[in-house]
């Protein structure tokens, strides 16, 4: 298995719903990422867990919540957010970087996203 | 910090000929990754090519090569033969060796005509 699988593809929900974005991998990666994708530009960085544990936060604000409930999960939790979030929420995962000699390793792997609507 | 800067923000291509993509960055790190990943309208990411910064070769997969020049800080990707698959945006990224951080340039949309 060499995919990132993101769940759901879309997501329509209003400011005070609550809702998640699921993300899996089986291909023993140690690290996974959140990035927020806005249209026509680069991905940016959200979150960062390395062997389960939140290694970045990039100043994200705390309607968005990660979780990382095993080392094939990742979770992104949504509360009361606003329509500026609207956007692809890509996943990604890699080999730890201590094992950066093996091949593939600091190569991310990304899922096909999470287009998330806020209205 | 580091940057990325793509300077085109669009190209253009004939199916059968060959395009370069221009990427240049700023780090103060001796070692380093770069990458090229390429996202069509189907939106997945997907790795191009990578180039580990202490190796002088420059990487090369199938149609896909880079003119890595480590003292100029820039990194080129050629595509060869270019077919219609290949349209797509293209993003120029850096990783240092001790982060977990990917830093993306601002990319650029390649077209291919036929």
């Amino acid at each position: 298995d060499t995919e990132v699988t993101q769940t759901p593809k879309h997501l329509v929900m209003g400011m005070t719903n609550k809702k998640s974005l699921k993300c899996e991998q089986h291909m023993g990666h140690r690290a996974m990422y959140w990035y927020k994708q806005k249209a026509k530009k680069p991905p940016e960085l959200m979150f960062v867990y390395s062997y389960e544990k939140l290694s970045i936060n990039e100043s994200v604000p705390s309607r968005f919540s990660p979780e990382c409930p095993n080392s094939s999960l990742l979770n992104l939790h949504l509360h009361a957010l606003q329509p500026e979030d609207s956007a692809l929420y890509l996943c990604a995962s890699s080999q730890d970087r201590r094992g950066q000699g093996a091949p593939g390793a600091n190569v991310l792997t990304f899922g096909a996203g999470s287009r998330l609507t806020v209205l | 910090a580091q940057t990325v800067t793509q300077s085109q923000p669009e190209m253009s291509v004939q199916e059968a000929e060959t395009v370069t993509l221009s990427c240049t960055y700023d780090t103060s790190e001796s070692d380093y990754y770069l990458f090229w990943y390429k996202q069509p309208p189907s939106r997945q990411m997907i790795l191009v090519i990578r180039q580990e910064a202490y190796k002088q070769q420059n990487a090369t997969e199938n149609r896909f090569s880079v003119n890595f020049q480590k003292a100029a800080k820039s990194f080129s990707l050629k595509i060869s033969d270019s077919q219609l698959g290949d349209a797509a945006m293209y993003f120029c990224a850096y990783r240092g060796i001790n982060t977990d951080k990917l830093i993306f340039g601002t990319g650029t949309r390649l077209q291919v005509f036929p």
